[in-house]
């Protein structure tokens, strides 16, 4: 079965640009969550979509955003991007309603200059 | 609320050395425990889990004890190798239904 994947794997940006990354989750998961990984925070969760609904929000400002289609694949996008946005964004995805095993896909590393 | 602290990295031990790295947690309720690995230029993958107090998670000789009187999930492996180098994370989440809380992670690197 494949695995979680994430496009691109790297991304460069200017500031004030915008950005969707895209993951597809394992076949049958249904639930897709969004995390941002950099060196002083740590991993941050973003959000986590089910069945096209957004269930959980991390503490983040509305520039992010996220979305999930009916075949359980998920987007996020970011919007006016800052310096500060850099990092590793990974996104896992889960059998249904529990997100106890939570299977993570490669990261796409966002560069902002 | 929950929150997860791991020992500060970086650890590094030669092979077949007795690996521990320390993991605390803060949780309402009873939290489930996890630790995940990465390794470098990839994503996280889930290395054992304990999701009531007492149970010990293990695989790939890793295992970890969810003490519920300390609070902590340890890491232990009896005999690192060189392929065991990466940076190992700690997080629980307290419902099925709610995010997983990180720790920062520790860097382990095993020299031959």
């Amino acid at each position: 079965k494949a695995g979680v994947t994430q496009t691109p794997r790297y991304l460069i940006k200017t500031r004030g640009q915008q950005v969707t990354l895209s993951c597809s989750p394992i076949s049958g998961h249904r639930s897709v969550s969004w995390y941002q990984q950099t060196p002083g925070q740590g991993l941050q969760f973003l959000f986590e979509y089910f069945s096209e609904t957004q269930r959980n929000k991390g503490n983040f400002p509305g520039r992010f955003s996220g979305r999930q289609f009916s075949n359980s694949r998920s987007e996020m996008n970011v919007s006016t991007l800052e310096l500060g946005d850099s990092a590793l964004y990974l996104c896992a995805s889960s059998l249904a309603a529990s997100l106890y095993e939570q299977y993570f896909g490669p990261g796409t590393r966002l560069t902002v200059t | 609320g929950n929150s997860v602290t791991q020992m500060e990295g970086p650890v590094t031990l030669s092979e077949e050395a007795f690996l521990t790295i320390n993991c605390t947690y803060t949780a309402t309720g009873y939290p489930s425990l996890f630790w995940y690995v990465q390794y470098p230029g990839e994503g996280l993958q889930l290395l054992l889990k304990a999701t009531k107090a007492d149970d010990k998670g293990s695989n790939k000789g890793f295992e970890a004890t969810y003490r519920k009187e300390t609070t902590s999930f340890h890491l232990e492996k009896g005999s690192v190798q060189v392929s065991d180098s990466a940076v190992y994370f700690c997080a629980l989440t307290d419902s099925g239904n709610t995010p997983l809380v990180f720790g920062k992670g520790t860097r382990l690197s095993v020299i031959a």
